[in-house]
């Protein structure tokens, strides 16, 4: 596709619920990162990932959140037993691998979770 | 730790004037690069501009152009003409030269009125 794509758009779950978040990043980017978005926010640094590995998960906040991309493309963030504090937008990017003109990150729509 | 500061939590201008969007931030290190988001209600973030820490020309793109100052650790964004297409939240990001992740400030929700 033409852009970063994000699925669901809009997910309501209840607290304790198992919740998961797609994203499709730009053909041909190998990084993607996922970032937190809270009201009145800017957003906040998940995980990037180069390819398939996760190059730096340092922003998960707990062992509830983690993250996936099995082929190197497409990624998926998976939230355990919900709490309403995971209540945000979740923004993905997706950027060509280093380089100092070409690795602009390119954001999707975003999911925008709400906990119960 | 490096950190963005946005001290402007709304601005606003009438169209066709020219607008100046603050950011500092604070880091120990010498190669980094800075750069201007734009939100608007769909929620996508939008590049603005990006400047190299390692460049001294201030960065230009069509009305959008920066004020660098280095030493200051100032990084202003000035928009001029402002459409009213230019209403949205600006994010100023910072990203250090040795990993990828992006540092947002609070944003800024730019209004424009006609």
């Amino acid at each position: 596709g033409a852009g970063v794509s994000q699925t669901p758009s809009n997910k309501v779950t209840e607290k304790g619920k198992y919740v998961e978040l797609r994203c499709d990043p730009i053909s041909g980017h190998t990084a993607l990162y996922w970032y937190r978005q809270s009201l009145g926010q800017g957003p906040e640094f998940l995980i990037y990932f180069q390819g398939t590995g996760a190059a730096d998960d340092s922003g998960l906040p707990n062992d509830r959140f983690f993250a996936v991309r099995p082929e190197g493309s497409v990624s998926t963030l998976k939230i355990q037993r919900t709490e309403r504090g995971d209540s945000a937008v979740y923004l993905c990017a997706s950027s060509l691998p280093g380089g100092r003109n070409t690795d602009t990150q390119y954001f999707g729509p975003g999911t925008r979770l709400t906990v119960l | 730790a490096q950190t963005v500061t946005q001290s402007q939590p709304e601005m606003s201008v009438q169209e066709a004037e020219t607008v100046t969007l603050s950011c500092t931030y604070d880091t120990s290190e010498s190669d980094y690069y800075l750069f201007w988001y734009k939100q608007p209600p769909s929620r996508q973030m939008i590049l603005v501009i990006r400047q190299e820490a390692y460049k001294q020309q201030n960065a230009t793109e069509n009305r959008f152009s920066v004020n660098f100052q280095k030493a200051a650790k100032s990084f202003s964004l000035k928009i001029s003409d402002s459409q009213l297409g230019d209403a949205a939240m600006y994010f100023c990001a910072y990203r250090s030269g040795n990993t990828d992740k992006l540092i947002f400030g609070t944003g800024t929700r730019l209004q424009v009125f006609p």
